[in-house]
């Protein structure tokens, strides 16, 4: 069955330091997200992407933060100047041709800010 | 802000005891959809539901949706301990892409 893969498993980073987290989306799906999940609490939605545009973003999705489909396959999600609380689990996901559809999880990006 | 609120936070049963988990929205969702996390694990899609007033069944779990569109609840008959793990809610919101995940709700079954 496709799935969605995300690497790296685990990213460590210095605080102020950029990060790029990488996904690749289910090949024929046209609608891709990011959440976080800080350790032991609820999901949180940062993003929706369709069409090469940001479709929605919620508002922990602030200034510090980019996505972007640099080719057909990968879509990456950027934190600029990492701050402690950036320390999560990302989740990316994708769904279907259709707006309405089930979203297919990844196993998750942990990043750790020290 | 939009809220999906679930409850309990936490579920303690026996195995074969039943457990329900609830959502409730403060406005009218598209849809809602329900996801099971195992501890170190990411969310799995179990179902979703779209029409007011709908029940779905996946062998012990009964999905339904209020009539109003504003809450959802999930039933597992007879526990078992594979049923372990984190249950989410996640609300579509109306006319827009978010999805806004309940808490979740945390079951824990006694052999």
């Amino acid at each position: 069955e496709p799935e969605v893969t995300q690497t790296p498993s685990h990213q460590v980073t210095q605080m102020g330091q950029e990060v790029i987290l990488r996904c690749v989306p289910i090949s024929n799906h046209l609608y891709f997200y990011w959440y976080r999940q800080i350790l032991g609490q609820k999901v949180e939605f940062l993003v929706s992407f369709y069409n090469n545009e940001i479709s929605e973003k919620s508002e922990i999705f602030d200034d510090q933060f980019s996505v972007e489909r640099p080719d057909g396959s990968n879509f990456t999600l950027k934190i600029r100047s990492t701050k402690l609380e950036d320390s999560a689990m990302y989740f990316c996901a994708s769904s279907s041709r259709q707006a309405n559809q089930p979203q297919h999880f990844g196993d998750g990006t942990r990043l750790s800010i020290l | 802000g939009q809220q999906v609120m679930q409850i309990p936070q936490y579920q303690h049963v026996q195995e074969g005891e039943d457990f329900t988990t609830y959502c409730n929205s403060s406005t009218t969702l598209s849809n809602i959809q329900w996801y099971k996390q195992r501890p170190g694990g990411h969310p799995v899609f179990l179902i979703q539901l779209v029409k007011s007033g709908e029940v779905k069944k996946q062998k012990r779990l009964t999905f339904q949706f209020g009539e109003a569109k504003k809450n959802s609840s999930l039933h597992i008959t007879a526990t078992q301990t594979t049923d372990v793990g984190t249950y989410f809610c996640a609300g579509r919101m109306t006319g827009g892409f978010k999805t806004i995940f309940g808490a979740g709700t945390r079951l824990f079954v006694k052999a």
